[in-house]
């Protein structure tokens, strides 16, 4: 139940094209969503993130599309750059757990997508 | 800047090895986290911790321990290193709170022979 499932797992997008990602989750406990952007020999960095209190959140060119009854997140990045190219995470955590302690902000990553932006 | 370094990029030890992960935050974080990953497995937690001292098992912690003896520094410690270890192996830190943002190191690539 604490799986969160991405795909695709590889993407290629020409320059000025729309790259979008997907993710599922079980959980519905889950009350917060980042995506994470992973350069080449680098550890992840935020990127974006969202919680289910709203539909759509844009920073820049890059939208988190949340679906709350579908149980459903994902990442559009508009007019998408070779300097886009890059291994992006969603993931998911809670903030409360059942007996009222903390989850301190454990995550749970999906398993990536490896995008790639042609010239 | 948030720094959190890794103390080896890359690393070649043999089966059977006692094998010490060591990482370092400048931040004051509360949190510490290891993580291994693997294509097609995302990033999965071995261990965090949410103090000095502290520790709690993430989703795969079998053949590892970690130590945190210093709010700083937060060590992965492979008892006897198997090959099916070799991954690469990254460290983050975070103020406690689920929104705090995770701030990665750049990661050691860890090759069990």
């Amino acid at each position: 139940q604490q799986q969160v499932k991405q795909s695709p797992q590889s993407l290629i997008v020409q320059k000025g094209g729309i790259s979008i990602i997907n993710c599922a989750y079980e959980n519905t406990a889950f009350d917060y969503f980042p995506w994470y952007q992973q350069f080449p020999g680098k550890g992840p960095a935020l990127l974006i993130a969202i919680r289910p209190d709203v539909s759509e959140k844009k920073e820049g060119r890059f939208t988190i599309s949340f679906n709350k009854s579908a149980k459903q997140f994902s990442l559009h990045i508009m007019d998408s750059q070779p300097g886009d190219s890059a291994t992006y995470f969603c993931a998911a955590t809670r903030d409360k757990l059942d007996a009222g302690g903390t989850s301190y902000g454990k995550l749970t990553f999906g398993q990536g997508t490896i995008l790639t932006v042609h010239p | 800047d948030v720094k959190v370094t890794q103390s080896s990029r890359y690393l070649v030890k043999r089966t059977g090895e006692k094998v010490f992960l060591e990482c370092v935050q400048d931040m004051d974080h509360e949190n510490m986290f290891w993580y291994r990953q693997d294509p097609g497995l995302g990033l999965r937690l071995i261990y965090f911790s949410y103090d000095v001292k502290m520790k709690e098992k993430g989703d795969i912690p079998e053949g590892y321990s970690v130590s945190r003896e210093k709010k700083e520094r937060f060590s992965l410690i492979l008892e006897s290193a198997s090959t099916n270890q070799t991954s690469m192996y990254l460290c983050a830190s975070s103020f406690w709170g689920s929104n705090q943002p995770q701030h990665f190191g750049d990661g050691t690539r860890l090759s069990i022979l």
